[in-house]
């Protein structure tokens, strides 16, 4: 079984500032763990995701996360924040192998203040 | 690419009506499917997947059911909406063997 846990529900950051989102998860399985972003009222899009390959994932927009499997943490950073980054943002993780099913933290709302 | 379409977008329905939200895929064949609702505050919960026509597993006990009529046509259906229906159900298709979702723009559903 897989959890992660997302700590803060809200983070909040001033424009131009280093932007850290936390993430631990859980699994009994080798895990592929990803971020996503949700903008109000809109689906959710992927930032970036870990498949075994790169420890250090680079994303869109700016965004990158570090697999830790020492520490099980999946952190999310991007060095200086934007008025768009703006959003709410998910850490989900499942199993690389059977049949995969996406199990998210509760999110973190990131604002960012000029 | 996979794009993925939902409709109604928001929906204002009295408790104990009935409910139905479509999701439909293009762009790929015999994709797995998801239904997931968002509350405030309480993240994504995965209420339904299927991984096939007429195949439909159920996470939660709840006043939901789902069918797939059809290979990339995805309802989220209820006989007697309650209260505690009420949020925000997102559509998801995962990409074959990568464990990536692409999801839905979301239906918002009031129930009053």
């Amino acid at each position: 079984a897989q959890s992660v846990t997302q700590l803060g529900s809200h983070v909040s950051v001033s424009e131009g500032a280093l932007v850290l989102l936390r993430c631990n998860y859980s699994s009994s399985v080798p895990p592929y763990l990803f971020w996503y972003v949700q903008y109000p009222n809109q689906g959710l899009q992927l930032l970036l995701k870990y498949t075994s390959a790169a420890t250090l994932v680079k994303g869109i927009n700016g965004f990158e996360a570090e697999f830790k499997k020492s520490e099980t943490s999946f952190h999310l950073t991007k060095p200086s924040a934007h008025m768009s980054d703006a959003a709410e943002y998910f850490c989900a993780v499942s199993a690389r192998t059977g049949f995969q099913k996406l199990v998210f933290g509760t999110g973190t709302r990131l604002l960012v203040s000029p | 690419s996979q794009t993925i379409h939902q409709w109604p977008a928001t929906l204002v329905q009295p408790v104990g009506s009935p409910l139905s939200l479509e999701c439909t895929v293009e762009g790929t064949s015999n994709p797995n499917l998801y239904w997931y609702r968002q509350a405030a505050g309480r993240g994504l919960q995965l209420l339904f997947y299927s991984v096939g026509i007429g195949q439909i597993s159920s996470e939660v006990p709840q006043n939901l059911s789902a069918s797939r009529p059809q290979d990339r046509q995805f309802i989220l259906s209820s006989k007697k909406l309650l209260l505690s229906d009420s949020g925000f159900y997102l559509c998801a298709c995962m990409r074959a063997n990568t464990g990536e979702l692409f999801f839905g723009e979301g239906s918002r559903l009031t129930v009053l």
